[in-house]
């Protein structure tokens, strides 16, 4: 059973227009989420982060917002540009208890963007 | 140049060999991590390590043998993989538990002939 849903594999976007990647989750424990970034033949590389007490988050052209009711999350960019184009990575974490830092990952959502 | 680092890059080993993969952070985090990603499926928790203390094993066959011997070096030692062990395997480190992000090596992709 997969705790985060990143339903979209892929999304087109022209250059200068906003992208918008989705995530749902299931775990009502999880109360921080994360995004990240990663390219071909790296490692993924931390975008932007929120908090459960919080439902916006924005640094420059990305904006992570949370809707805890509908166990929801998003992230914006705008934006959009050519080098943004690489596999975004939706997060999530529950840090009571005793995880240390255990994330749940969705599957990806591949973003190009277009000159 | 990136703070966590993974050696070898690419990997390929038979079904009988033993081989390790190693993972050095240069961050001065707490936690460390295993993580595997097979074709079209998300980043899988192996391990987690806090304080070269192994606190989560994520139900990883034995074939699959952590070792953190301080808090800045990181181990997965593999012996008798199977095909399907192939994948992308890759470190992260973390300065510890709540609302920290972790910082992802490059990864190591190994293939199992």
């Amino acid at each position: 059973d997969q705790q985060v849903k990143q339903n979209s594999p892929s999304l087109s976007v022209q250059e200068g227009r906003i992208s918008i990647l989705n995530c749902d989750y299931t775990n009502s424990m999880f109360d921080y989420f994360l995004w990240y970034k990663k390219y071909p033949a790296e490692g993924p590389t931390f975008l932007i982060s929120i908090s459960s007490i919080k439902d916006k988050n924005e640094d420059g052209r990305f904006t992570v917002f949370l809707n805890k009711s509908a166990k929801h999350l998003s992230l914006h960019i705008v934006p959009s540009q050519p080098g943004d184009s690489a596999v975004y990575f939706c997060a999530a974490s529950a840090t009571g208890g005793t995880s240390y830092g255990k994330l749940t990952f969705g599957q990806g959502t591949i973003l190009t963007v277009h000159p | 140049e990136t703070g966590v680092t993974q050696t070898p890059r690419h990997l390929v080993m038979g079904m009988t060999n033993k081989k390790s993969l190693k993972c050095e952070q240069h961050l001065g985090h707490n936690a460390m991590y295993w993580y595997k990603q097979s074709a079209k499926k998300p980043l899988e928790l192996m391990f987690v390590y806090n304080f070269k203390e192994q606190t989560e094993n994520n139900s990883v066959p034995s074939r699959f043998s952590p070792e953190c011997p301080n808090s800045s070096h990181l181990f997965l030692h593999l012996h008798t993989l199977q095909p399907e062990d192939s994948a992308l395997y890759l470190c992260a480190s973390s300065r510890g538990r709540q609302n920290t992000e972790a910082f992802f090596g490059q990864g190591t992709r190994l293939t199992v002939v």
